[in-house]
């Protein structure tokens, strides 16, 4: 079975810095995908960047870019130029490629953003 | 933008209850899902469906049960409410295809006393 994990229950981070949330997962599949989503506080968990693992250039989204490192099984989220509203609970999410497959999740981290 | 609208933000339910938990999408998404979210423990897969009247148990389906008559709706039934069962759930749905993400909806924060 797969599974994923987020080793920082809270990081914290001041506005404009950069901050690196970590994950790794651990599976047997050669095809699947890696996902981070965001829950900000009392509002609805949202996609923030996902990754093909047959890619081997790592995805960014604005601000927000991921570490692949497929043969470590490692997958951060940094997230550049913080912002208050990047202060959200964010899950490091596995996905298999083939056949009918579920996200694997995992705990999260929340992240603290300080003026 | 997808929607992923859950019936209720909060719910109070009462020991030994059958409490239903409604989700509805309008995207015409085949997937849905149904997840409980507990602090330390993340997110964690109850039931979900494929297609209409199709189901597939998750990781902790016990006292849980669901139903998926129309494809928008994919209901979630706590058969005898516990108070164990105190918790945030999600919906989320999502296109058939393997790397299309889930969109979740807003989660109802259900309280059984």
């Amino acid at each position: 079975a797969q599974t994923v994990t987020q080793s920082q229950p809270e990081m914290s981070v001041q506005e404009a810095e950069t901050v690196t949330l970590s994950c790794t997962y651990d599976t047997s599949e050669s095809d699947y995908y890696l996902f981070w989503y965001k829950q900000p506080p009392s509002r609805q968990m949202i996609l923030v960047i996902r990754q093909e693992a047959y890619k081997q250039q790592n995805a960014t989204e604005n601000r927000f870019s991921v570490n692949f490192q497929k043969a470590a099984k490692s997958f951060s989220l940094k997230i550049s130029d913080s912002q208050l509203g990047d202060a959200a609970m964010y899950f490091c999410a596995y996905l298999k490629g083939s056949g009918y497959s579920t996200l694997t999740f995992g705990k999260g981290t929340m992240l603290l953003v300080s003026p | 933008d997808v929607k992923v609208t859950q019936s209720s933000r909060y719910l109070v339910k009462r020991t030994g209850e059958k409490v239903f938990l409604e989700c509805v999408q309008d995207m015409d998404h085949e997937n849905m899902f149904w997840y409980r979210q507990d602090p330390g423990l993340g997110l964690r897969l109850i039931y979900f469906s494929y297609d209409v009247k199709m189901k597939e148990k998750g990781d902790i389906p016990e006292g849980y049960s669901v139903s998926r008559e129309k494809k928008e709706r994919f209901s979630l039934i706590l058969e005898s409410a516990s108070t164990n069962q105190t918790s945030m759930y999600l919906c989320a749905s999502s296109l058939s295809r393997a790397w299309q993400p889930q969109h979740f909806g807003d989660g109802t924060r259900l309280s059984i006393l």
